[in-house]
């Protein structure tokens, strides 16, 4: 199974922060990767697809990027209603394997 | 509008079985593969099983498979899974997503999730 490790596990930001999530894949997924946020009591949102391509409905500060082993999540300006814990997801093949998320706490 | 409603969750003894439903409505629910995923307490995201639109092909993570089917009523717009064998590490939150398209796309919606608890 492909393994993605996420990095860091957590971090602590102010609003207005430029913030960077990392995913790496234990091989090669082309660009078969989404990135996922999750507030507490809730399910999964989807923010990216296809590495690099926002969901409709997604604010334009939320940017992904990267290809084959290497992932970035970007949010470039941390809003109150970002902090939540975020995770990536390979969609290269099965079994589906997400990486271990990242908590993103108000500083 | 997309809505996905889990339902069937509850507490169970080890080794015994429940069956999870997932009603969907607000989409053309079988050109869509759908994915269950779970959640343990305080722990992240781990997938269990893809179902394809027709339902003709599943997939399954290694910690359920030979015990988790993944089936889906396509004249209902229903998910289900038949869970046995269960296991205390399969307590935790199930969520059931749908994809974009098809197999090994992103799930673009998600239902709140139900809660299986298996305990003695």
């Amino acid at each position: 199974a492909i393994q993605m490790t996420q990095s860091p596990s957590s971090l602590s930001a102010s609003v207005g922060d430029r913030v960077t999530i990392t995913c790496r894949a234990s091989q090669g997924i082309r660009n078969d990767l989404g990135w996922y946020q999750q507030k507490p009591g809730n399910g999964p949102k989807v923010l990216i697809y296809d590495a690099s391509s926002l969901q409709s409905g997604v604010p334009s500060r939320f940017s992904g990027s990267g290809s084959g082993t290497e992932f970035t999540l970007t949010i470039s300006s941390l809003q109150p209603e970002d902090f939540a814990t975020y995770y990536c997801l390979q969609d290269h093949n099965y079994p589906r394997t997400f990486g271990q998320g990242t908590k993103v706490e108000i500083k | 509008e997309v809505q996905l409603l889990e339902s069937g969750g509850g507490l169970v003894q080890p080794g015994g079985s429940l069956r999870l439903s997932c009603a969907a409505s607000g989409f053309t629910f079988s050109s869509y593969a759908m994915t269950w995923v779970r959640q343990a307490p305080g722990k992240g995201l781990e997938w269990v099983s893809d179902i394809s639109g027709s339902g003709g092909s599943t997939y399954y993570a290694d910690s359920v498979k030979g015990r988790f089917t993944f089936s889906r009523d396509n004249s209902e717009n229903t998910l289900y899974l038949q869970m046995n064998s269960l296991r205390v590490e399969d307590t935790a939150i199930y969520y059931c997503a749908k994809s974009r398209s098809g197999l090994g796309t992103t799930f673009d919606h998600w239902g709140q999730g139900t809660l299986v608890i298996v305990s003695s």
